[in-house]
């Protein structure tokens, strides 16, 4: 198994500009979610899954969406990126109930906003 | 709203030596896990607590969470270089269903 794969690692985008951050999965998790991480600020969740079709929102959802079509795939899409959203991106999934497993993190995407 | 915190955010150990580092939540936890990330790497699952008292070990990892399911820690003995990187406890609050991430805590093994 793979485990959980994000492309690409390494990003630079200019402001306004909009791209798809990948993130699949082949272990047939339920539940998917992508974090931000900056600084001395830990790993903040975006945006959450817990099955195909379900999307929520996490504690800093704005100016990114997210769409599950299938169990494998969760893409996280910067809409008009800002500098702001320049951090280490990751991925994450687990079995069942989400929260109450283990998390697998992908490698992480590092994208900078300019 | 929740949050969970860690104590200290950076700590240098002496190879060789014992450290603890501490996560403390406002409200009572359901469960709590401990993540391990190495500089320039992805979190990885290093354990998972569920129980009022519960001790866990790994080799020279112990692993405590507190009575009342607000606190927990992370205990090292005998520090050994490998144990560089940055520590992360995440707990998840009764009734509710997402997992909050401490700031983690920075450990430099000086050799």
């Amino acid at each position: 198994n793979a485990g959980v794969t994000q492309t690409p690692k390494f990003q630079v985008l200019k402001t306004g500009q909009s791209m798809t951050l990948q993130c699949a999965q082949d272990m047939n998790h339920e539940y998917m979610s992508w974090y931000r991480q900056d600084p001395g600020m830990g790993l903040r969740l975006i945006h959450y899954s817990v099955g195909a079709g379900i999307t929520d929102q996490g504690e800093v959802p704005n100016g990114y969406n997210v769409s599950r079509s299938t169990t494998e795939d969760f893409p996280l899409r910067l809409l008009s990126a800002a500098p702001s959203q320049t951090s280490v991106y990751f991925c994450a999934s687990s079995y069942g109930q989400g929260h109450s497993y283990e998390q697998y993190f992908g490698p992480g995407t590092r994208l900078t906003v300019t | 709203g929740q949050q969970v915190m860690q104590i200290p955010q950076y700590q240098h150990v002496q190879e060789g030596e014992d450290f603890t580092t501490y996560c403390n939540s406002s409200t009572t936890l359901s469960n709590i896990q401990w993540y391990k990330q190495r500089p320039g790497g992805h979190p990885v699952f290093l354990i998972q607590l569920v129980k009022s008292g519960e001790v866990k070990k790994q080799k020279r990892l112990t692993f405590q969470f507190g009575e009342a399911k607000k606190n927990s820690s992370l205990h090292i003995t005998a520090t050994q270089t490998t144990d560089v990187g940055t520590y992360f406890c995440a707990g998840r609050p009764f009734g509710n269903n997402r997992l909050a991430f401490g700031k983690g805590n920075q450990v430099v093994v000086i050799p």
